[in-house]
């Protein structure tokens, strides 16, 4: 059974860094893509970029480029999301998705989302 | 970037009616349109692929269909567990995109 399972919520301040989790397990994690996705609170899905494991090869929205780096770590079969500086505007559910063996896929796994807060 | 716009925003039905919602592209995805059913929470959950193919598990009363750019996923016999938001995705093009999402409301 395919699963992708996220590190738990975050509280951070803003300036603060952050690198959160998406362990994948029940295939092989270097085959394929995965994403992650941005729901603000109330509000819609966006796609901020995808990471192939078997060569790095990353790809990010313009809306994201620059803003976070996407991140594996084969020997752990994870996929890490990670900010250097957090705004309050970074507050949001992140999700980690698993499309195919193209970026350009449809997402039938996801983890359960990871809550970033970001207050002071 | 390809922008995708759900209509309506908000439906209320009753249960065994059947609903369409729909979604167009700004521009040609060919078939690369996906649709999602995302609970509260809860992670989104594919529905739809290619267009009009059922992902694995899914619920036969869910069908998509397709005219140039403008995609429809029709709820048939509706029940009261598919009130929920339901997403449009382009995987067309970089990057993938999603419509603003129509909530389902059952009466």
């Amino acid at each position: 059974e395919v699963q992708l399972v996220q590190s738990g919520a975050e509280v951070k301040k803003p300036g603060e860094s952050l690198r959160i989790s998406c362990k994948a397990s029940g295939y092989s994690f270097t085959d394929y893509w995965i994403g992650w996705v941005r729901q603000m609170p109330g509000k819609g899905l966006d796609w901020m970029g995808s990471i192939y494991p078997g060569d790095s090869d990353t790809k990010y929205s313009p809306s994201f480029q620059g803003q976070v780096t996407i991140s594996v770590d084969k020997s752990s079969n994870t996929a890490h999301l990670q900010w250097r500086s957090l705004k309050a505007s970074d507050t949001a559910l992140y999700y980690c998705a698993r499309s195919g063996s193209g970026y350009n896929y449809p997402s039938a796994e996801w983890g359960q989302g990871t809550q970033v807060t970001v207050s002071s | 970037e390809t922008v995708m716009t759900q209509s309506p925003a908000t439906l209320s039905v009753s249960p065994g009616d059947t609903v369409t919602l729909s979604c167009r592209a700004s521009q040609s995805v060919s078939s690369n349109l996906a649709w999602y059913q995302q609970k509260p929470g809860q992670p989104p959950r594919l529905l739809i692929y290619g267009a009009s193919i059922g992902a694995t598990g899914y619920p036969t009363r869910f069908s998509g269909s397709e005219s140039g750019t403008d995609f429809t996923l029709t709820i048939s016999s509706l029940q009261s567990e598919d009130s929920a938001v339901y997403y449009c995705q382009q995987y067309n093009d970089w990057p993938p995109t999603f419509g603003q999402g129509t909530r389902v409301e059952i009466k």
